[in-house]
């Protein structure tokens, strides 16, 4: 079985200050790992993904990501917060042994950047 | 390329009538989901498809069925709605296990 946690319900952040949104996994096997963000009253959009190779994945609008196999992990990150970016963030896994792909998604974390 | 579509937006049911919410997908992807999104739940996978004429359950399928009689259509049915379906539903697809999945705008359904 497959689960992801955030372990937090909500992140507050001034603008132009860095801004960390944690996820932990858990699968059988090798994980592939998703982050996504949603808007309010918008469908979820993709932020970026780690697959294989370098730990460090970029995605889009300036964020990054860091997959840690020693500790489970695949933190959001971005340098500089802007107040654009408050929305809620889902991290998800799918485990590479699943033949069917089912994605995992954890329980969200609403991200607050206030100016 | 229109992505993921769905109809209706917003739907208020009756406790006991059904429905079917629409997806439909213009980019010939293989497998599609349905979740459902509610507070604090992040998102869970009610049922899903690798290709047409193949379906399985997800993790909270009870009250809901599915078909795919095509590769562009999956539409989800409640078969007798009930308050605990309030929620919001999202149809998803992608190509492949690896790949990107994208996702609709969303169904927002509202039992009484």
């Amino acid at each position: 079985a497959q689960s992801v946690a955030q372990p937090e319900d909500q992140v507050n952040v001034a603008e132009r200050n860095p801004l960390t949104v944690k996820c932990t996994y858990s699968v059988s096997g090798n994980p592939y790992l998703f982050w996504y963000v949603q808007y309010p009253n918008r469908g979820l959009q993709f932020l970026l993904k780690y697959i294989t190779g370098d730990n460090l994945v970029k995605g889009s609008y300036g964020f990054e990501a860091e997959f840690n196999k020693s500790q489970t992990s695949f933190h959001l990150k971005k340098p500089s917060a802007l107040v654009s970016d408050s929305a809620l963030y889902f991290c998800a896994v799918r485990d590479r042994g699943d033949s069917w792909g089912k994605l995992q998604f954890g329980a969200g974390t609403q991200v607050v950047v206030t100016p | 390329n229109a992505g993921v579509t769905q109809t209706p937006k917003f739907q208020v049911l009756k406790t006991g009538q059904s429905m079917t919410l629409q997806c439909a997908q213009d980019m010939n992807h293989e497998y599609m989901s349905w979740y459902r999104q509610d507070p604090g739940m992040g998102l869970r996978l009610i049922h899903y498809s690798v290709g047409a004429g193949i379906t399985d359950q997800g993790e909270v399928p009870n009250g809901y069925n599915v078909s795919r009689s095509t590769t562009e259509d999956f539409p989800l049915r409640l078969l007798s709605a009930a308050p605990s379906q309030t929620s919001v539903y999202f149809c998803a697809s992608r190509q492949g296990p690896q790949e990107t999945q994208y996702f609709g705008p969303g169904t927002r359904l509202l039992v009484l």
